[in-house]
């Protein structure tokens, strides 16, 4: 089983700060995803990165994918009450025989936010 | 805009009782997964099917059976449920192969307790 490490596992801000999360492996990937989930409910796909040194923006979320595809960095900037969740990394391998046994995820990191 | 629906969404059961949690999908995706999620675990993958007739193991298949006799339907079936398979199931949908980086359409899972 491929391991991706995501760090922090818990977080825990002030409204209006700034964080940084990170997932990385010692495997290449051929894309990465990020996934949000709120309690009670299921994971929501956030971004897909597949370009090494990619970066994508979503309004205040800047992702990146490092060069080598090992590795991806969520930053949030002027964190929100609304960004509380649970975010989770998934590294896709690029196996084009099976479903989804060529995807793999993080354990996770908890982020809350405070007003 | 229904997505993906999963029942039931609660459940206690003993120790050796069968259950069946039911998934279903109107976005007329060929790929269907099951996973489960424990605290500290992560997102691991039970089983999952590219397409209507077909389905395979996935990370943590021992205990559970599935079945997908319609393209829309993905069910997980426990035929006697011990302690161990406490957990959250989510089922989730996808219309590319999630080990290329198709993107994963999750149910709002199903809380499931054995005694």
């Amino acid at each position: 089983t491929q391991l991706l490490e995501q760090s922090p596992q818990f977080l825990s801000i002030q409204e209006g700060e700034n964080l940084t999360v990170y997932c990385n492996s010692s495997s290449v990937f051929s894309s990465l995803q990020w996934y949000r989930q709120e309690p009670g409910e299921g994971p929501v796909l956030l971004v897909t990165v597949v370009t090494g040194g990619e970066v994508k923006k979503l309004k205040r979320l800047t992702f990146q994918f490092g060069d080598a595809r090992k590795d991806s960095s969520l930053h949030i900037t002027a964190a929100q009450p609304g960004d509380t969740g649970l975010y989770l990394c998934a590294g896709a391998y690029g196996y084009s025989g099976g479903g989804a046994d060529g995807l793999t995820f993080g354990k996770g990191t908890h982020l809350i936010i405070q007003p | 805009n229904a997505g993906v629906t999963q029942t039931p969404k609660f459940r206690v059961l003993k120790t050796g009782q069968s259950m069946t949690l039911l998934c279903a999908q109107d976005m007329n995706h060929e790929y269907m997964y099951w996973y489960r999620q424990d605290p500290g675990m992560g997102l691991r993958l039970i089983h999952y099917s590219v397409g209507e007739g077909t389905t395979a193991k996935g990370e943590v298949p021992d205990g559970y059976n599935v079945s997908r006799l319609k393209k829309q339907n993905f069910l997980l079936g426990l035929e006697s449920a011990a302690p161990s398979q406490t957990s959250v199931y989510f089922c989730a949908s996808s219309p590319g192969l999630a080990g290329a980086g198709g993107e994963l359409f999750f149910g709002e899972g199903s809380r499931l307790t054995v005694l």
